[in-house]
């Protein structure tokens, strides 16, 4: 079955510390994958996304994440967090749906991340 | 900035009231998508529109009744909804559908509702 794991619930970082938030998935083909970002009381946005190619992907806000096969892996890094990073992160993988051409997001439970003044 | 516009960003209702919510995107989208998100939790797809045609409905109960009127706008019908309905309901929508490997989804703000 497919799914996506993100191991950490809660993350808190001093402003100006780096910062990995883990991301794992199970799909049996070429996973298509995204990291996005939600404030509160806001909808998703997309930081970054991964289908093919260069393995080491380069976001918005400086973020950036690395695709690992043989580890099914998907982290987002950024090397300086800011304190407007706080936020809550979601991973999420695309799957084909039964009908032909449909799609849909395949979401990890989210990384709520804390930032320390 | 959101290229997908939600409206209302708040709702709140009784459960006997009918209301509906609406989102409208002009980025010549054809796959459009309703979610709902409780709190602390990932968005849950609901509903999707594929060249305005519904081709999912995730086991979504009736009290909920998408519409999609043309290519920009898709509207989330709501009739007798209950406590536990509360919640972020979010649209998205998508270049087309099929591959999602250049066709990310672009999601509005969100309709945050509140049931009486």
């Amino acid at each position: 079955a497919q799914s996506v794991t993100q191991p950490d619930i809660h993350i808190t970082v001093s402003e100006g510390a780096s910062l990995e938030l883990r991301c794992n998935y199970s799909y049996g083909a070429t996973p298509y994958l995204f990291w996005y970002v939600q404030s509160p009381g806001q909808g998703l946005q997309l930081l970054l996304k991964y289908f093919s190619g260069d393995t080491l992907v380069q976001g918005i806000k400086g973020f950036e994440a690395e695709f690992k096969r043989s580890q099914s892996s998907f982290n987002l890094r950024k090397p300086s967090v800011h304190w407007s990073d706080a936020a809550e992160y979601f991973c999420a993988v695309g799957a084909p749906l039964e009908v032909s051409g449909t799609y849909k997001y395949i979401f990890g439970t989210g990384t709520r991340l804390k930032v320390l003044a | 900035d959101t290229e997908v516009t939600q409206t209302p960003k708040h709702l709140v209702m009784g459960m006997t009231n009918k209301k509906s919510l609406k989102c409208e995107q002009h980025m010549g989208h054809r796959a459009m998508y309703w979610y709902k998100q409780k709190a602390k939790k990932p968005p849950e797809l609901m509903f999707v529109y594929s060249y305005e045609k519904l081709s999912i409905n995730e086991s979504v109960p009736s009290r909920f009744s998408p519409e999609c009127p043309n290519s920009s706008l898709l509207n989330l019908h709501l009739h007798a909804l209950q406590p536990e309905d509360s919640a972020l309901y979010l649209c998205a929508s998508s270049q087309k559908p099929g591959s999602p490997g250049n066709q990310p989804q672009h999601f509005g703000d969100g309709t945050r509702l509140s049931i009486l």
